[in-house]
């Protein structure tokens, strides 16, 4: 089984649904993260979570809400979607090893989102 | 604020000739530094990692990155690729004591025949 998963895989809605990715991952790490994806422009953050009480705003916020439900779940929102918010969005997680922070993170297999 | 540069959007090689992917970051404090690979529909997998010690470092597939503090590059090199290294590289620098990564815009590998 994967240690990072997410759900939808692919998801086609239309402007001004409000959408919710999630993220749900084994590997008992504390940081998440969420980033979107867009051909040319490599990875940006959207938000990142170092526990469950702890949320941070990335480099691209504006139109997106997150929760951390617990250390293992965080989601994604979309309130009111919008054409660019058309994206691959990917999940990924970080953590210590035997107390080392280097972080290395892993990576879900991502959500193709489109907003017509 | 940290930066990545990946100066090629789009290296085409022959099967078999060697490559360079060019990476170079922006801060010469203390960092970690990564490559990932993104295989076609697929996610990021981390291909290899430089935290501290030898600046050679190598993956179990034939790839090696050199780390370079006085040019701030981090290029990684195969003497032979395969078709099967056909995807999509991402080199992502941290700041040594930081909680994020910063991903590089992403250079796509085309293999030729």
């Amino acid at each position: 089984d994967a240690d990072v998963t997410q759900t939808p895989r692919n998801r086609i809605t239309k402007t001004g649904k409000r959408i919710m990715l999630e993220c749900s991952q084994t590997k008992g790490h504390d940081r998440m993260y969420w980033y979107r994806q867009d051909p040319g422009l490599g990875l940006r953050l959207i938000y990142y979570s170092f526990d469950v009480k702890d949320i941070n705003k990335g480099e691209i916020s504006d139109g997106y809400s997150v929760s951390r439900q617990a250390q293992a779940k965080f989601s994604l929102s979309l309130e009111s979607a919008i054409p660019n918010q058309t994206a691959l969005y990917f999940c990924a997680t970080s953590g210590s090893s035997s107390g080392l922070v280097n972080n290395e993170q892993f990576f879900g297999p991502g959500t193709r989102l489109t907003v017509l | 604020a940290q930066s990545v540069t990946q100066l090629d959007s789009q290296v085409p090689v022959f099967e078999e000739a060697p490559v360079e992917l060019r990476c170079n970051y922006s801060s010469s404090v203390s960092v970690y530094l990564f490559w990932y690979v993104q295989y076609p529909n697929q996610g990021l997998q981390l291909l290899l990692k430089y935290l501290s010690g030898s600046t050679l470092v190598k993956s179990i597939n034939g790839f090696e990155a050199e780390f370079n503090k006085s040019q701030t590059s981090f290029h990684l090199r195969k003497p032979s690729v395969h078709i099967s290294d056909t995807a999509e590289y991402f080199c992502a620098v941290s700041d040594y004591g930081d909680d994020k990564i910063i991903f590089g815009k992403g250079t796509r590998l085309h293999i030729l025949p």
